[in-house]
């Protein structure tokens, strides 16, 4: 069946360092994938998605780039910030069903 | 614009209660689902509906019922709430067919 996995946190990064989080996919076809983002107390907000292959999403200095080839959609950002500390989680739908598939999400932490 | 909606935000019930948690959207939107936040699993689908009397199971449906009379309101009923089900709760709506999903802000429940 379809799944997300992404690289387990936490993360804890210094203000203005690279980032990247892992994530790869299993799934029939050609879904689309996204980047969600949850801070303290709030629910998931749509941060970025792709819908097809080679596809870049972007939003706020976050890039992902869907990969067909290696079934992945890892995201980067050039120079966190300390407001960028989140949870951040990857998911997956497909334009023939009715689901997401959520990766278990990963902590982030930025250290000013 | 309200968005999505769910109250209540925060609730404690004890063993064998049963209770309902609302949800609300004013976007119009088709697809309404419940997921369920739990720590080291991420979101797990509850139940959802693709419209006004139409509803499914998600991956985790035992001891949850769903009903969509509206296209506005999907609340979830716990039927006799057990300390498993003590967990965070979000509703999320979309256009479905793969697309964008928007959260609500969440109901923390507690089972004692």
């Amino acid at each position: 069946g379809d799944s997300v996995t992404q690289m387990e946190g936490p993360v804890t990064l210094s203000e203005e360092a690279f980032l990247t989080i892992n994530c790869t996919y299993t799934a029939t076809g050609y879904p689309s994938l996204f980047w969600y983002v949850q801070y303290p107390g709030e629910g998931l907000q749509l941060l970025l998605k792709a819908t097809k292959a080679d596809d870049k999403g972007s939003n706020k200095g976050f890039e992902a780039t869907y990969r067909k080839e290696t079934t992945s959609f890892h995201l980067e950002k050039g120079s966190v910030q300390v407001s960028d500390s989140a949870v951040y989680f990857c998911a997956l739908s497909r334009d023939t069903g009715n689901q997401f598939y959520f990766g278990t999400g990963t902590s982030l932490t930025v250290i000013p | 614009n309200a968005g999505v909606t769910q109250t209540p935000k925060f609730q404690v019930l004890k063993t064998g209660q049963s209770m309902t948690l609302q949800c609300a959207q004013d976007m119009n939107h088709e697809y309404m689902s419940w997921y369920r936040q739990d720590p080291g699993m991420g979101l797990r689908l509850i139940h959802y509906s693709v419209g006004a009397g139409i509803t499914d199971q998600g991956e985790v449906p035992n001891g949850y019922n769903v009903s969509r009379s509206t296209t506005e309101d999907f609340p979830l009923r716990l039927l006799s709430a057990a300390p498993s089900q003590t967990s965070v709760y979000f509703c999320a709506t979309g256009w479905g067919g793969g697309n964008t999903i928007y959260f609500g802000e969440g109901s923390w429940l507690t089972v004692v």
